[in-house]
C-alpha cells in the first residue's frame, strides 16, 4: 500500500534557527497536505499543495511539492517557541479519499 | 463552538467489551473521516463518509470496527470485542467538498482516548 515517510523524526533547534522537514511518498500523489499538532492537541491544517513543483509561503513557512509529486518539504525560517509541535505531511492518491499521514517530525525550540 | 466535537473524550473499558464513540462534524460539512492515532505515529485513516454514504474504508480495518452516519450529520464508530491493541486516540475530522474535488482542508475534533485494560 501507499507509504509516506518523513524525516527527521525529531529536530531540536535553537530559537532563531531554521528548520526543514522532508516528506517522501512511495506513490505519485494528487495532492499533499501539511498539518501541525501541538502537544496534547489535535492536527490543525496548514496548507494543501496540488500542482507539480508548487511553492507556497505562509509568513515564515515555505512549502514545496516536488516535480514528480512524490515528495514535499516544509521549511520554517527563524523558528520561534510558538513553532513547537509535530508537523505531519499527508498524501492523497488520485481516485481515493484516504489521506495517508507520515509519522511526523517533532520540533523542539530551545529559547 | 462550531468546531468538530467528539464524545466521550476518554473511555476506559475492559477487554472484550463493546464501545461506541460519537462525532459531530461542522454542520455544513458533507465529508466525515475517522482516524486512529497512537503515540509517536501520524493519524491512520479508518473510514470516510460523504453525506450518509460510507465510500471508503481502510483495508486494514478489522471487521470488529463499524461506523455509521445515518442522516449525514453525526457519526458513530463502534468497536466490538475490544482488544488491548485497540487502545489509541480516535480522531474524527470533517471537510467541505464535492464533485471531483478529492481533497480539502480537514478539521479535526479533539479525539476520544480509548484505553482497553
Amino acid at each position: 500500500g501507499q507509504q509516506v515517510m518523513q524525516i527527521p523524526q525529531y529536530q531540536h533547534v535553537q530559537e532563531g534557527e531554521d528548520f526543514t522537514t522532508y516528506c517522501n511518498s512511495s506513490t505519485t500523489l494528487s495532492n499533499i497536505q501539511w498539518y501541525k499538532q501541538r502537544p496534547g492537541g489535535h492536527p490543525v491544517f496548514l496548507i494543501q499543495l496540488v500542482k507539480s513543483g508548487e511553492v507556497k509561503k505562509q509568513k515564515r513557512l515555505t512549502f514545496q511539492f516536488g516535480e514528480a509529486k512524490k515528495n514535499s518539504s516544509l521549511h520554517i525560517t527563524a523558528t520561534q517557541t510558538t513553532d513547537v509541535g509535530t508537523y505531519f505531511c499527508a498524501g492523497l492518491r488520485a481516485g481515493s479519499y484516504q489521506l495517508t499521514f507520515g509519522k511526523g517530525t517533532k520540533l523542539s525550540v530551545i529559547p | 463552538d462550531t468546531g468538530v466535537s467528539q464524545n466521550p473524550r476518554h473511555k476506559i473499558t475492559k477487554r472484550g467489551q463493546n464501545v461506541t464513540f460519537r462525532c459531530d462534524p461542522i454542520s455544513e460539512h458533507n465529508r466525515l473521516y475517522w482516524y486512529r492515532q497512537t503515540l509517536g505515529q501520524g493519524p491512520e485513516f479508518l473510514t470516510y463518509f460523504q453525506n450518509e454514504a460510507q465510500l471508503e474504508k481502510s483495508r486494514l480495518l478489522s471487521d470488529r470496527f463499524s461506523a455509521e452516519r445515518p442522516k449525514g450529520s453525526f457519526s458513530t464508530l463502534e468497536i466490538q470485542r475490544t482488544e488491548q491493541g485497540d487502545s489509541a486516540m480516535y480522531l474524527c475530522a470533517s471537510s467541505a467538498g464535492g464533485g471531483t474535488d478529492w481533497g480539502n482542508e480537514q478539521f479535526f475534533g479533539p479525539g476520544t482516548r480509548l484505553t482497553v485494560l
